[in-house]
């Protein structure tokens, strides 16, 4: 069975600064898709930034960009310039790429703190 | 930007009640799911609706949940008989294609007293 594990339940940053949130996965599967979703105190999950395991390529998305480390099974995120408004759980998810479903498989959650 | 919608945002219910949570998900999504998520514990996964049926359930949808998709638009989770550990955050999500990831809902948040 697949999983994810965030080893960090809390960090914090100083508006501006840069931070990377971590993830690991374990998997016997070769396919298969990486995201990080973003939920504010609002609640809502929101896609942050998505990665195929057959691209070599990290995805970035504007201040947004992770490193996936397939042979070691990591996939960190990493938030550039850090805004007050990025204070959020952050949750790392992994998807079969076999899977008809859809399913995904959430890790436990970093909560992060943007500090003034 | 499209979005799924959820209704009611909050709902109270007496433990053994029947609810029903309601989303609309977006119009040309295919894939539509149902996520849990207990107060700040992780999320997870409930069931994944395809074509008109179910194409995959968890351990925790069991007999006391049930999905519909009543028209073209509407796609509702029922809970039978609800328990005080129901009481949770309630995510719809659709997707176009699996692999671009899900377009979660604002979430219903139920509790059992």
């Amino acid at each position: 069975a697949q999983t994810v594990t965030q080893s960090q339940p809390e960090m914090s940053v100083q508006e501006a600064e840069t931070v990377t949130l971590s993830c690991t996965y374990d998997t016997s599967e070769s396919n298969y898709y990486l995201f990080w979703y973003k939920q504010p105190p609002s609640r809502q999950m929101i896609l942050v930034i998505r990665q195929e395991a057959y691209k070599q390529q990290n995805a970035t998305e504007n201040r947004f960009s992770v490193n996936f480390q397939k042979a070691a099974k990591s996939f960190s995120l990493k938030i550039s310039d850090s805004q007050l408004g990025d204070t959020a759980m952050y949750f790392c998810a992994f998807m079969k790429g076999s899977s008809n479903t859809g399913k995904l498989i959430f890790g436990q959650g970093t909560t992060l703190q943007v500090k003034p | 930007e499209p979005e799924v919608t959820q209704t009611p945002s909050h709902q109270v219910t007496q433990m053994g009640q029947e609810v029903i949570l309601r989303c609309v998900p977006i119009s040309n999504h295919l894939y539509f799911y149902w996520y849990r998520q207990i107060l700040g514990q992780k999320v997870e996964f409930l069931v994944s609706f395809y074509n008109n049926e179910i194409s995959e359930k968890s351990e925790i949808f069991d007999d006391q949940f049930s999905v519909e998709r009543p028209d073209g638009s509407n796609f509702t989770l029922k809970i039978r008989s609800t328990k005080l550990e129901d009481s949770a955050m309630y995510f719809c999500a659709s997707s176009e294609h699996r692999k671009y990831g899900y377009t979660f809902g604002s979430g219903t948040r139920l509790t059992v007293v």
